[in-house]
């Protein structure tokens, strides 16, 4: 089976812009889930999407917002980005077993 | 909401030698246990899980991880560690379908 893919890898924006990115989870996986990773504050999660429905949030500000499409692929939309906002996102897709499979991630860098 | 703690920021460690990295969690209900690990700008790649059954679980890569719910931890253990083990170690919990994570702990293995 193919693993969690992500794109775009690499992606350099300017303050105010607004950014998608997009993520395809393993074949036959419902759960799609974001997670913000910064040297600082570490793994935070974003939010998870089961079957097109957002299932849990994190503590981000409305300006992060994902979706999930009928065939379980989704995005994330970060709007009015900000220089904090530079941050490597991962995207995971939920196992039968409670585990998440990760992706390589898409490194945002906000200039 | 559950919480994860990893004690060592940083672990120095010379190749051959065992090594013990720790992992402590805030609540023993209905948890299921992950360790990931993270090589530089990679997404995270699942290590091992506990579900129920034997405290003992044993992973990729020769580590293994012992659940005790009494001191409500997820230690995990390689006997003998290579240089290619560097990297990021995290510790994750699923409480309910909220995923939980550690705030890592780097692996230096010396030679």
């Amino acid at each position: 089976k193919a693993g969690v893919t992500q794109t775009p890898r690499y992606l350099i924006k300017t303050r105010g812009q607004q950014v998608t990115l997009s993520c395809s989870p393993i074949s036959g996986h419902r759960s799609v889930s974001w997670y913000q990773q910064t040297p600082g504050q570490g793994l935070q999660f974003l939010f998870e999407y089961f079957s097109e429905t957002q299932r849990n949030k994190g503590n981000f500000p409305g300006r992060f917002s994902g979706r999930q499409f009928s065939n379980s692929r989704s995005e994330m939309n970060v709007s009015t980005l900000e220089l904090g906002d530079s941050a490597l996102y991962l995207c995971a897709s939920g196992g039968k077993d409670y585990e998440q499979y990760f992706g390589p991630g898409t490194r945002l860098t906000v200039t | 909401a559950q919480s994860v703690t990893q004690l060592d920021s940083q672990v120095p460690v010379f190749e051959e030698a065992p090594v013990e990295l720790r992992c402590n969690y805030s609540s023993s209900v209905s948890v299921y246990l992950f360790w990931y690990v993270q090589y530089p700008n990679q997404g995270l790649q699942l290590l091992l899980k506990y579900l129920s059954g034997s405290t003992l679980v044993k992973g990729i890569n020769g580590f293994e991880a012992e659940f005790n719910k009494s001191q409500t931890s997820f230690h995990l253990r390689k006997p003998s560690v290579h240089i290619s083990d560097t990297a990021e170690y995290f510790c994750a919990v699923n409480n309910f379908n909220k995923f939980y994570f550690g705030s890592g702990t780097k692996l230096n293995v010396k030679p």
